[in-house]
């Protein structure tokens, strides 16, 4: 049972380039989630899912796209890479159905550097 | 939407001392609440939460969070620190829809030997 994969773990871009990120999980979760995480700002929700086929902004959406055609995976895309989308990026998934007492369980991060 | 607030993005303690970190959120109604620690190079790990069955809530490694309604506060406390405790920990609540979770922006734990 491997939970939620991330890769790659590493990435260095260059601006303008493009970059798909991918996570994997195995818990048969409904809902999955893109967070970034930056110092001194905590986590911040990029985009998320409630289920196959749909997809949600979140706080932070603008320079991402991302998809979900399958249950298992949840894939964030880069288009045109900016600096300010340096970050260490974490992939996370949750119970199936609308519960909010259902924890989140994170992969290990993605640590993304666009110079 | 609701927000999180940890006093205190820094905290030392000695080995074996009181650890106590703070947190706050602001909900109008019910919150779920959780805390999460994060070692290095890592993802974050589930180390308790509160559902509503018991406002102490005891979660792995020895830690415990109180939830105070009158406070709006969920501090996670650790009667002894250990050096293996040191990490990051975020301090998190969801909506009741359970879609969207708020984190705070972390406190780090330095155990001093």
């Amino acid at each position: 049972n491997a939970g939620v994969t991330q890769t790659p773990k590493f990435r260095v871009l260059k601006t303008g380039q493009s970059m798909t990120l991918l996570c994997a999980q195995d818990m048969n979760h409904e809902y999955m989630y893109w967070y970034r995480q930056d110092p001194g700002m905590g986590l911040r929700l990029i985009h998320y899912s409630v289920g196959e086929g749909t997809t949600a902004k979140g706080e932070v959406p603008d320079g991402y796209n991302v998809s979900r055609l399958k249950k298992q995976n949840f894939l964030l895309g880069l288009e045109s890479a900016a600096p300010s989308q340096t970050s260490v990026y974490f992939c996370a998934s949750s119970y199936p159905g609308s519960r909010a007492n259902s924890p989140l369980h994170f992969g290990n991060g993605t640590r993304l550097t666009v110079t | 939407a609701q927000s999180v607030t940890q006093l205190g993005s820094h905290v030392s303690v000695s080995e074996g001392a009181l650890v106590l970190l703070r947190c706050n959120y602001s909900s109008s109604v019910p919150p779920y609440l959780f805390w999460y620690v994060q070692y290095p190079n890592q993802g974050l790990q589930l180390l308790l939460k509160y559902t509503s069955a018991a406002t102490l809530v005891k979660g792995i490694n020895g830690f415990e969070a109180e939830f105070k309604k009158s406070e709006t506060s969920f501090h996670l406390t650790k009667p002894s620190a250990h050096m293996s405790d040191a990490a990051e920990y975020f301090c998190a609540v969801s909506e009741d829809t359970g879609n969207q979770f708020y984190f705070g922006t972390g406190t780090s734990l330095t155990v001093i030997p």
